[in-house]
């Protein structure tokens, strides 16, 4: 166990509509990293928060949109909907803010498994 | 442009130890070289972390040479269990290091 929370863990919904992905780091955290792993697919990173505000943006749709709270939980929003975002979507957590550069360990959720019928 | 380089797949046995390398040409001065395990629907595990040199855990070794340009994962007497994907993973050093870019990964799978 990580000690990143995320749900639900499953979702299943239509195109077009919207849906919410909330994520709790591990106590002590100060940054959230989301990602969106589809079948047999890498890791997509598509963003940071530290500490409430933005620090580092991939190649997130603008479909999507993320933030982060004052008591650091994150939540990920996915609207219009489309087949192709079924995915895996992590969410992550570390200490500091150095993404991938520095000493920092990510710490990944369980995962939400997303399907768009 | 590609971040990191390493085998898309790779094959062992039992008992047997596996080496993995990965390629970063283009490492920044200030970034470490981390490793991750993922196995199927599950979120990635930490493995390993390096600046240079060797390291070693419990789990893996991690070899860097002296230009850092390429870092090799060992992991001894794999078991069957160790059959994941294995991720290298350096800073982006285009956005400060700060976008994390995973990879496609070396998919091992270790066979009895």
């Amino acid at each position: 166990d990580s000690g990143v929370t995320q749900t639900p863990k499953h979702l299943i919904t239509a195109t077009g509509q919207r849906v919410t992905l909330r994520c709790s780091p591990r106590s002590g955290d100060l940054s959230v990293y989301w990602y969106q792993q589809s079948l047999d697919q890498g890791l997509q990173f598509l963003i940071q928060y530290y500490n409430g505000e933005e620090r580092a943006k991939g190649n997130i749709l603008e479909r999507f949109s993320a933030q982060q709270f004052p008591d650091l939980h994150s939540e990920l929003n996915l609207s219009s909907l489309e087949l192709g975002d079924s995915a895996l979507y992590f969410c992550a957590s570390s200490v500091a803010q150095t993404g991938a550069s520095g000493t920092d360990t990510q710490y990944f959720g369980p995962g939400t498994r997303l399907t768009v019928l | 442009l590609a971040k990191t380089t390493q085998p898309i797949s790779m094959d062992s046995y039992e008992g047997q130890e596996v080496n993995i390398t990965c390629s970063h040409n283009n490492i920044a001065t200030n970034d470490y070289i981390t490793w991750y395990q993922q196995f199927p629907s599950q979120g990635p595990r930490f493995i390993i972390q390096g600046y240079k040199t060797k390291v070693t855990n419990e789990v893996a070794s991690l070899f860097i040479p002296a230009d850092r340009k390429s870092s090799t994962l060992s992991l001894p007497r794999v078991s069957l269990s160790d059959t994941a994907v294995y991720y290298c993973l350096v800073g982006d050093s285009d956005t400060g290091g700060f976008k994390t870019i995973f990879g496609a990964g070396t998919r091992l799978f270790v066979k009895a």
